[in-house]
């Protein structure tokens, strides 16, 4: 089976950098997706990463380490609107489909 | 461009009814679907999901079965529905094969079993 870890909750000023952690534990792991839900809302789609490295994509960036099992979503500049959870999640090869962590709830203050 | 419509968007049924959700996908052919719980304050919980018409797979054992009539109509259903049924049901689709990345949503559906 797969055992996704995240933070339960996150507090961060606006304008800062908060960084949100991810642990797994897999066999076969193909890839990890960083998701957006604001409350009541359906999630979208934040970010992907299979190899080793960080992609940017605008205040956004993505960590991955393979061989630690280790990701983190960094956002920088934080904005309000930035209030939401976040949810780690993985992908195993040879199978389509994808596991969820139970998401890290931020809160953007003032 | 591809869509996803699930419906309804809010539904109240009580203990021991028949459930029904329904979503459909446009614009794509053969695509992966998913159907996702999540209840109040928790994580998304995979529940089914399918690679083709007829082929469902299950992840969690329960009173709720899913379907696919068509290649792009996925069905979430329940004979008769439990408490701890209610929740935020979600439907979500991805493209098939080597390289596919995300998946996408649907709006849910929020049911309360009363």
């Amino acid at each position: 089976g797969q055992n996704i870890d995240q933070p339960t909750e996150m507090t961060a000023t606006e304008g800062a950098i908060v960084q949100i952690n991810c642990t797994y534990q897999t066999s076969g792991f193909n890839g990890l997706f960083w998701y957006q839900q604001h409350a009541g809302e359906a999630p979208t789609f934040l970010s992907y990463n299979v190899l080793d490295g960080l992609e940017e994509k605008g205040r956004f960036s993505s960590f991955l380490s393979r061989s630690k099992g280790y990701s983190y979503l960094l956002l920088k500049e934080l904005q309000m609107k930035d209030s939401a959870s976040y949810l780690c999640a993985v992908r195993i090869r040879g199978y389509q489909k994808v596991t969820f962590g139970t998401g890290t709830k931020l809160q953007v203050i003032p | 461009s591809q869509t996803i419509h699930q419906w309804p968007a809010t539904l109240v049924q009580p203990v021991g009814s028949p459930l029904s959700l329904e979503c459909t996908v446009e614009g794509t052919s053969n695509p992966n679907l998913y159907w996702y719980r999540q209840a109040a304050g928790r994580g998304l919980q995979l529940l089914f999901y399918s690679v083709g018409i007829g082929q469902i797979s299950s992840e969690v054992p329960q009173n709720l079965s899913a379907s696919r009539p068509q290649d792009r109509q996925f069905i979430l259903s329940s004979k008769k529905l439990l408490l701890s049924d209610s929740g935020f049901y979600l439907c979500a689709w991805s493209v098939p094969g080597v390289g596919s990345t995300e998946a996408f949503f649907g709006q849910g559906t929020r049911l309360t079993v009363v």
